[in-house]
């Protein structure tokens, strides 16, 4: 597509419950991130995958949030057990591998866990 | 850590030209400067790169001093829709993530 795609755009869950947040970059795109930006706060890195692989995971913030990408293509966010603290807007990114081009972000996912 | 130092705020009026600081001191020689901004609610969006020389593109224009210690955005005529934060980025070649600090809020009156 034109950008990177991202859904659902918001996601109102209950605490104790497991989210997936979908992450479509731009075709051809083979680095794909994931960040996380708390209401007023900047945004934090996650973890960044190189075509289906992922060189750093150093972001995740704990064994409940996972994430996985297949066919060069789409990634998908897990986060296990929501707590209140994870409810922020999660970005997705999108970058030609190996370039000095400039990312690509979605639109983000709206997380509010209640 | 973030590796840049940004004013917290700016004000500037529309039609002027909206200048915006940013000083990266411990750069080194093969880390490039990146702008982003991010208007309310939307995702970051890329302005414009640079190592060395000053660039232009149809956004804005990026002045990098010679010592490459600090650097200035450009909006050279600003518009109310330039309000938003921006992000004054340094990035090694060989690392592939980029480390966003708090920015700067820049609010474009009438």
């Amino acid at each position: 597509g034109a950008g990177v795609s991202q859904s659902p755009s918001n996601k109102v869950t209950e605490k104790g419950k497991d989210v997936e947040l979908r992450c479509d970059p731009i075709s051809g795109h083979t680095a794909l991130y994931w960040y996380r930006q708390r209401l007023g706060q900047g945004l934090e890195f996650l973890i960044y995958f190189q075509g289906n692989s992922a060189p750093d995971k150093s972001g995740l913030p704990s064994d409940r949030f996972s994430a996985e990408r297949t066919g060069e293509s789409v990634s998908t966010l897990t986060i296990q057990r929501t707590q209140q603290e994870d409810s922020a807007v999660y970005l997705c990114a999108s970058r030609l591998g190996g370039s000095n081009y400039g990312y690509t972000f979605g639109s983000g996912t709206r997380l509010t866990v209640v | 850590d973030a590796k840049t130092t940004q004013p917290t705020s700016m004000d500037c009026a529309e039609g002027r030209a909206a200048n915006l600081p940013c000083n990266h001191s411990t750069i080194s020689g093969n880390e490039y400067v990146y702008w982003y901004r991010q208007i309310h609610s939307q995702g970051p969006q890329y302005i414009i790169h640079g190592l060395k020389n000053n660039e232009t593109n149809e956004m804005a224009s990026l002045i990098i001093t010679e010592d490459r210690k600090s650097s200035t955005l450009i909006l050279p005529h600003a518009t109310l829709r330039d309000t938003a934060v921006y992000y004054c980025i340094v990035r090694g070649y060989n690392t592939d993530k980029l480390i966003f600090g708090t920015g700067t809020r820049l609010q474009v009156f009438p």
